[in-house]
């Protein structure tokens, strides 16, 4: 099965400095990539995705880059906020079937002010 | 609140006993699923329905796990026998089926388990 691994655990960075976390997947047949933020105590919210026929995606601050040869894409947060201070977790999946989700074990952002 | 709910929030129960966690989703989400998570870790594929037909089971949902979807609405989940390593967080999550589908799951706010 797919096998999801996500660096760094922690990445803690100063108001406005840019923060990266990457991933890598096991299983070539994958071909959704979708990145959740959680919050403290709160649920997992999908923040952006991206599909194997494109290799960048961005949305205002936040952009996802995808290198299918090499099998990993990377979160990339700009001018980072206090409030992007959660956990985020990369997944990867094959679109079209059931969505399954296989998780990353997560990175906590520590963004401080 | 139109998103994913669950209940109970929280459930503390002996080694031993058996618990039962709903589930309710999003109303015109076809597609549901559970997750359970731990302390420092993703959430991990449980099990999946299509409306009330449920079409994938991880290994790691062992014989003292069932869950059910009658009626393609409403899930639950029930533990038998609960052991300490069950204590976790369990997720659900909702999506739209093969029409409109944009991959987006949206999830609950979970139901953490503590077996003592």
């Amino acid at each position: 099965g797919e096998n999801v691994e996500q660096h760094p655990s922690t990445l803690s960075v100063q108001e406005g400095d840019s923060a990266v976390i990457k991933c890598t997947y096991s299983d070539s047949a994958s071909n959704y990539f979708p990145w959740y933020k959680q919050e403290l105590g709160k649920r997992p919210q999908l923040i952006i995705d991206i599909r194997s026929n494109v290799g960048e995606k961005k949305d205002q601050r936040i952009a996802v880059t995808l290198n299918k040869t090499a099998k990993h894409f990377s979160l990339h947060i700009t001018e980072t906020q206090p409030e992007d201070s959660a956990v985020y977790f990369c997944a990867a999946s094959i679109e079209g079937s059931n969505y399954k989700l296989t998780f990353g074990k997560g990175t906590l952002l520590t963004v401080n002010p | 609140d139109t998103g994913v709910s669950q209940d109970p929030r929280h459930k503390i129960t002996k080694r031993g006993q058996n618990v039962t966690f709903r589930c309710d989703p999003i109303s015109e989400h076809n597609r549901l699923y559970w997750y359970r998570q731990t302390l420092g870790q993703g959430p991990e594929f449980l099990t999946y329905f299509q409306n009330e037909a449920q079409l994938e089971k991880s290994r790691l949902l062992s014989d003292r796990f069932s869950a059910e979807r009658p009626k393609g609405s409403f899930s639950t989940l029930e533990i038998q026998r609960t052991e300490q390593g069950d204590s976790a967080m369990y997720l659900c999550a909702s999506s739209r089926g093969l029409a409109g589908n944009t991959g987006e799951l949206f999830f609950g706010e979970g139901s953490r388990l503590t077996v003592l």
